[in-house]
């Protein structure tokens, strides 16, 4: 197995450029979630889905766009890349809804430089 | 609001010191607490603690919850240079994690 892949590695995107930051699992995992890691601070959930077509907003969700069509992919989207946005993502999965110690896990995050 | 927060947010000992990283919580709906390492890259699991007074251990670390203080501590034993990381504490409520910023550890040989 895989487990959680992310692609790009590193990417510089202009001020209202788009992209979109792949991620995939091939652990059939329900669950999966979308961080951002700002420097010297902890993660911060903006999206997760809890199976294939259903999404929700984290903490932190302005700017971004998700969507779940498979239960091996979960896409995120910037429209206008601000620097604002400028960050380490993290994609994570989970099998199910937390059972005992169940746990996240994480692909090895794509960091994004907004300029 | 929900938040986490860890203390100290940097520390720096000598190999085969013991250090204590302290985490606390008001969050809705507290299901449990885990205890994260970080390398320069994606955080990898150490610990789920959901009830209180029951020690986790895994060789020279161990982690504690007391749900009704709110609070967390996890101890590393003996610290060896490999043990320099971020230690992330995150907290499961509602279904989402929900972190602390994190606590940078340097150990000097």
């Amino acid at each position: 197995n895989a487990g959680v892949t992310q692609t790009p590695k590193f990417r510089i995107l202009k001020i209202g450029q788009s992209m979109t930051l792949q991620c995939a699992q091939d652990m059939n995992h329900n669950y999966m979630y979308w961080y951002r890691q700002d420097p010297g601070m902890g993660l911060k959930l903006i999206y997760y889905s809890v199976g294939a077509g259903i999404t929700d907003k984290g903490e932190v969700p302005n700017g971004y766009n998700v969507s779940r069509s498979t239960t091996e992919d979960f896409p995120l989207r910037l429209e206008l890349a601000a620097p604002s946005q400028t960050s380490v993502y993290f994609c994570a999965s989970s099998r199910g809804q937390w059972a005992m110690q169940e746990t996240q896990y994480f692909g090895p995050g794509t960091r994004l430089l907004v300029l | 609001e929900d938040k986490v927060v860890q203390s100290p947010l940097s520390l720096v000992v000598h190999e085969g010191d013991t250090v204590t990283l302290n985490c606390s919580y008001e969050v809705t709906n507290f299901r449990s607490l885990l205890w994260y390492k970080q390398e320069k890259k994606a955080p990898t699991f150490l610990f789920m603690l959901t009830s209180s007074g029951i020690e986790k251990k895994s060789g020279r670390l161990s982690s504690i919850l007391d749900k009704k203080e709110l609070f967390s501590i996890l101890n590393i034993t003996a610290t060896q240079t490999g043990d320099s990381a971020v230690y992330l504490c995150a907290t499961l409520a509602g279904g989402k994690l929900i972190f602390g910023q994190g606590t940078e550890l340097s150990v000097k040989p």
